[in-house]
């Protein structure tokens, strides 16, 4: 099966401007994570996704920070303004919601931000 | 609240040494524990997994890890080092198998020389 999918993969832009990263997950899964990784750092949970709902987004700077699951199948997060501390690995996770191995997060590839 | 903390940022082996990789948890309730590993410029990919089943857990690549409540532990080994087996190691803890977020801890950064 496909893997979860994420673009784009780099992404450059100057603190006050805006960007948006897309996912689409593996088909059927039904649960969807947007994590932050600082470089050094572990991944922490921005937002948490079942279908289409929120689940979980206490740790989402509401401020700046937006994602939107529309149809419950792909994924969109956008920041704006961006300030320097975005910069990071934006990490797009999806699970299954019934059935085997439903413990296991998949993961794409990350989509890096630079904010200069 | 839940929590991992992983014992040393970077670990360095010689190859066919032996592996330790530290996580010590911190649950209010019975933890599900994964530990995944992430390789350059890629995302992160599941190496082994705890969900009450038995203590010791085989993974992927020769990888294995042993649940100690008693210790809180939950500490990765590999008996013989692979060059290939350089890369980040995350410990993750989560509230249950389905549906909650893991939480990572901060990685190990795994070096292996000739």
């Amino acid at each position: 099966e496909a893997g979860v999918a994420q673009s784009p993969r780099y992404k450059i832009i100057e603190k006050r401007q805006s960007v948006a990263f897309w996912c689409n997950p593996i088909s059927g899964h039904a649960t969807l994570y947007w994590y932050q990784q600082i470089l050094g750092q572990g991944p922490k949970l921005l937002i948490q996704f079942q279908n289409n709902g929120v689940v979980d987004d206490s740790q989402l700077p509401k401020d700046r920070f937006s994602a939107e699951r529309l149809k419950g199948v792909d994924s969109t997060l956008k920041i704006q303004p961006a300030k320097l501390e975005d910069s990071a690995v934006y990490l797009c996770a999806s699970r299954r919601l019934r059935g085997r191995n439903t413990g296991e997060l998949f993961f794409g590839e990350g989509s890096r931000l630079t904010v200069l | 609240a839940q929590s991992v903390t992983q014992l040393g940022s970077h670990v360095s082996v010689s190859e066919g040494a032996l592996v330790l990789l530290r996580c010590n948890y911190s649950s209010s309730v019975p933890p599900y524990l994964f530990w995944y590993v992430q390789y350059p410029n890629q995302g992160l990919q599941l190496l082994l997994k705890y969900t009450s089943a038995a203590t010791l857990v085989k993974g992927i690549n020769g990888f294995e890890a042993e649940f100690k409540k008693s210790e809180t532990s939950f500490h990765l080994t590999k008996p013989s080092a692979h060059m290939s087996d350089a890369a980040e190691y995350f410990c993750a803890v989560s509230r249950s198998q389905a549906g909650t977020a893991l939480i990572f801890g901060k990685g190990t950064t795994l070096s292996v020389s000739s």
